[in-house]
């Protein structure tokens, strides 16, 4: 089976940055996933990773490193609004299912 | 509108009865899939389809079965519901490459008593 691991909670102060990190063992690699869902809510794409680096989107960053079996989600100036449950998903063989992690919940505070 | 619409959004019913959830879909994605949440766990695959005659079992299939009617539809049944069914259940789609991520309806949350 796959094993995708990611801490439970994180808490973190408005305007500050948090690192979600995210190791994966799986049958094979063919792309990391991360999503952002709010309680009770569909999750939603937030970003993708097939080769080794960053790849940045405003103030999500997301970083793969295979050989690791390691990635991170890098969200820096925090607000309210990013508190929320994100998602690690990795594409573990050649088709199109995914296996997620548990998720981690993120608090903001004020 | 909703590109991934699910139906009831809530439901209630009693150990033994019969279930079905829909997912219809307007993106025109051959690939559907149905998911399970339960808290601590994550979201588990139940059943996809990657087109109208393809049906496979995910992780954890035992007690449900799915119908794929069209395209645009995927259907999931529980044929005798017991509470440990109680979850938050979605409905994703995707396209044919595989760098595309899956996009999630809103959930239907059952609750088996």
């Amino acid at each position: 089976g796959q094993n995708i691991d990611q801490p439970t909670e994180m808490t973190a102060t408005e305007g500050a940055i948090v690192q979600i990190n995210c190791t994966y063992q799986t049958s094979g690699f063919n792309g990391l996933f991360w999503y952002q869902q709010h309680a009770g809510e569909a999750p939603t794409f937030l970003s993708y990773n097939v080769l080794d680096g960053l790849e940045e989107k405003g103030r999500f960053s997301s970083f793969l490193s295979r050989s690791k079996g390691y990635s991170y989600l890098l969200l820096k100036e925090l607000q309210m609004k990013d508190s929320a449950s994100y998602l690690c998903a990795v594409k573990a063989t050649n088709d199109y299912k995914l296996s997620f992690g548990a998720g981690t919940t993120v608090t903001v505070r004020a | 509108d909703a590109d991934v619409t699910q139906t009831p959004r809530n439901r209630i019913t009693k150990t033994g009865k019969r279930i079905m959830l829909e997912c219809s879909q307007t993106k025109g994605h051959d690939r559907m899939y149905w998911y399970r949440q339960d808290p601590g766990l994550g979201l588990r695959l139940i059943y996809y389809s990657f087109d109208v005659k393809d049906i496979n079992k995910g992780e954890i299939s035992d007690g449900y079965s799915v119908s794929r009617q069209a395209q645009a539809k995927f259907s999931l049944s529980l044929e005798s519901a017991i509470p440990n069914q109680t979850a938050l259940y979605f409905c994703a789609t995707s396209a044919g490459q595989l760098d595309q991520p899956q996009h999630f309806g809103d959930g239907t949350r059952l609750s088996i008593l």
